[in-house]
């Protein structure tokens, strides 16, 4: 079956700009998670989807929003983007209580 | 939250070696997985093992919950199976949210 999907792979945007991530998770997967890692920081928590609703954040500022469609599909969103907002972008998929997350290949997202 | 500790930090052997990586977590935990982030950046999960003891190939993994903390064995290492290892724990809180250890940097030597 297919894996997670994460579009686009790399990304270089402007500070000010915005920015959207998407996210498909495996076929019957209905929560979507995603986690930012930096050198710094390490692998941190965004926030988890599931069946449309934001069920859990970490702590990150309101620049950074998600949201989840009727089909699993999630999208990420960081707007007027700051150079410390640059990472790698992962989301992962998960059957509820069952079996663990899988995660997808990423998105780079390079600041300048 | 919870925390989770990883050791060691870094680790350089010969191929052929074995290792053993270390996760140590703070409070009970529902889920509790390995991962191998390759060199493009995807986390590749190597076990899902909330308890007891799993074996792959020349990988195994035991968790004591009880006592907090799991065990990744790597045996024969290979080239292959450098890059840094995961431990990454789900509470009990009912929120489906990953706590990463920081780390275990692998490097393996021909």
């Amino acid at each position: 079956k297919a894996g997670v999907t994460q579009t686009p792979r790399y990304l270089i945007k402007t500070r000010g700009q915005q920015v959207t991530l998407s996210c498909s998770p495996i076929s019957g997967h209905r929560s979507v998670s995603w986690y930012q890692q930096t050198p710094g920081q390490g692998l941190q928590f965004l926030f988890e989807y599931f069946s449309e609703t934001q069920r859990n954040k970490g702590n990150f500022p309101g620049r950074f929003s998600g949201r989840q469609f009727s089909n699993s599909r999630s999208e990420m969103n960081v707007s007027t983007l700051e150079l410390g907002d640059s990472a790698l972008y992962l989301c992962a998929s998960s059957l509820l209580g069952q079996g663990g997350y899988t995660f997808g290949s990423g998105t780079r997202l390079t600041v300048v | 939250g919870i925390q989770v500790e990883q050791s060691p930090p870094d680790l350089i052997l010969q191929e052929g070696a074995n290792s053993t990586l270390r996760c140590n977590f703070s409070d009970s935990v529902n889920n509790l997985q390995w991962f191998h982030q390759n060199p493009w950046g995807q986390l590749i999960n190597l076990f899902y093992i909330p308890s007891g003891t799993k074996q792959n190939g020349r990988l195994s993994a035991t968790t004591v919950a009880t006592e907090r903390y799991s065990l990744l064995y790597i045996s024969s290492s290979q080239t292959t199976d450098s890059g840094v290892y995961f431990c990454a724990v789900e509470d009990d809180s009912g929120y489906s949210t990953l706590t990463f250890g920081k780390g275990t940097m692998l490097l393996v030597s021909p």
